[in-house]
Order: structure tokens, then C-alpha cells, then sequence
């Protein structure tokens, strides 16, 4: 069946780095775009960009740019994400969702990272 | 930016009764770009309607979404415990073209 599983837990520093992965299995990884999600601790869900696994091609909300980065490999069928400068306010759990073609939602999802960001 | 404001906030029904949650965006919003999730604690969202009006799959006829423009309905019949959770919205557009959700609503037992 169709599965997004995603890396483990993190715990960074203010100022650090974070990358996440977001492995895909049981379609054809570079048919579907990858989305990335936040949910900081009791809020709503926050979109942080997309990109597609055929040509690697990204695309980041703006309040983001500069930070994020979203890369893929499909030799593994993985997405990533790394946030750069990490901030308190970055404490979230981020999720990676699939979106088909034309489809403009999200499903699955994976299951989510909890990344925690304190000094 | 294309804003999405749930309301209720918080809704308090029992089981068996049905709810009627809402969601209004700033402009107006192609159905076919219009989606609604479900959360329950500690799991990832799912998604339940697309299209405005598509039921997902294995999503049971209990769940039904209606509207257009900038007014959206997620509707639920014969309330079930473990319907019970927060519902989001969801939407493509505005220029340049963003994916944004609502605020959530959270439906809880009363």
C-alpha cells in the first residue's frame, strides 16, 4: 500500500540545521509531488512548499525562502527537508504528504517528525 | 494569500447528533481546489473530502462536503465516537498560487 515514512525525532539547538526524510513506497515515486507540512505544538497545520521527485524542481512558501531547502533522491524514493537557522518558533511537527497529479491535496501523509528546537 | 476561516471553534455535540462545520475563504475558491482533513491527537491528518464534495476513499457516506465560491460546508451525520477530532480545510489558489488550510475546528463530545 501507499506509505510515506518519515526519520525520527529531533532536538537542535537555536542557530542549527535540521534535514528530515520522508521515504516513499508502493507507487511510482516520481509520478507524485511531495508536499511539506508544519504543526507547531497545539496550533494548525502550516504549508511549507513542495516539490516534484521527476525533475527535483521546488517551489517554498515565502515566509520560508531562504531557509528551507528541499531536495530528493530517487535511486532511494526519499524526500527531504532541511530547515537552516533554526528558531524556537520552529518547534513543529513536520509532515510530508503526497499530492498527484492536478489532485491539489494532500494524501497520505506520513507520519510525522517531531522536531524540537531549544538551547 | 488566500485566508480560510473555520468557525466554529469548537463544537460540542453528542454522538448520534449531527454537525455542520464551516469554512469562509477571503476570495473566491475553484471547488475542484477545495479539501477537508480530519486529526486526531497524536496522528497525522487525513483526508476526507476533495473537490469540495468527493468523498476519499474509505471515508463513509456520513462525511459530506457542499459549497462553492467562498462558502464551504463539511457536514456530519449520526455522529460516531471516533468522529470526534479537529477538521481542517484546505485550498489551492489566490496569485501567486499558495496551498493554505483553515484554523481548524474541533468537534467534541458534549
Amino acid at each position: 500500500q501507499v506509505q510515506l515514512v518519515q526519520s525520527g525525532a529531533e532536538v537542535k539547538k537555536p542557530g542549527a540545521s535540521v534535514k528530515i526524510s520522508c521515504k516513499a513506497s508502493g507507487y511510482t515515486f516520481t509520478t507524485y509531488l511531495i508536499h511539506w507540512v508544519r504543526q507547531a505544538p497545539g496550533q494548525g497545520l502550516e504549508w511549507m512548499g513542495i516539490i516534484n521527485p521527476s525533475d527535483g524542481t521546488a517551489r517554498y512558501a515565502q515566509k520560508l525562502k531562504g531557509r528551507v531547502t528541499m531536495t530528493r533522491d530517487t535511486s532511494t524514493n526519499t524526500a527531504y527537508i532541511e530547515l537552516s537557522s533554526l528558531r524556537s518558533e520552529d518547534t513543529a511537527i513536520y509532515y510530508c504528504a503526497r499530492e498527484g497529479p492536478q489532485q491539489f491535496r494532500f494524501d497520505p501523509w506520513g507520519q510525522g517528525v517531531p522536531v524540537t528546537v531549544s538551547s | 494569500e488566500i485566508v480560510l476561516t473555520q468557525s466554529p471553534g469548537t463544537l460540542s455535540l453528542s454522538p448520534g447528533e449531527s454537525a455542520t462545520l464551516s469554512c469562509r475563504a477571503s476570495q473566491s475558491v475553484s471547488s475542484t481546489y477545495l479539501a477537508w482533513y480530519q486529526q486526531k491527537p497524536g496522528q497525522a491528518p487525513r483526508l476526507l473530502i476533495y473537490g469540495a464534495s468527493s468523498r476519499a476513499t474509505g471515508i463513509p457516506d456520513r462525511f459530506g462536503g457542499s459549497g462553492s465560491g467562498t462558502d464551504f460546508t463539511l457536514t456530519i451525520s449520526r455522529l460516531e465516537p471516533e468522529d470526534f477530532a479537529v477538521y481542517y480545510c484546505q485550498q489551492y489558489g489566490g496569485s501567486p498560487p499558495q496551498y493554505t488550510f483553515g484554523q481548524g475546528t474541533k468537534l467534541e463530545i458534549k
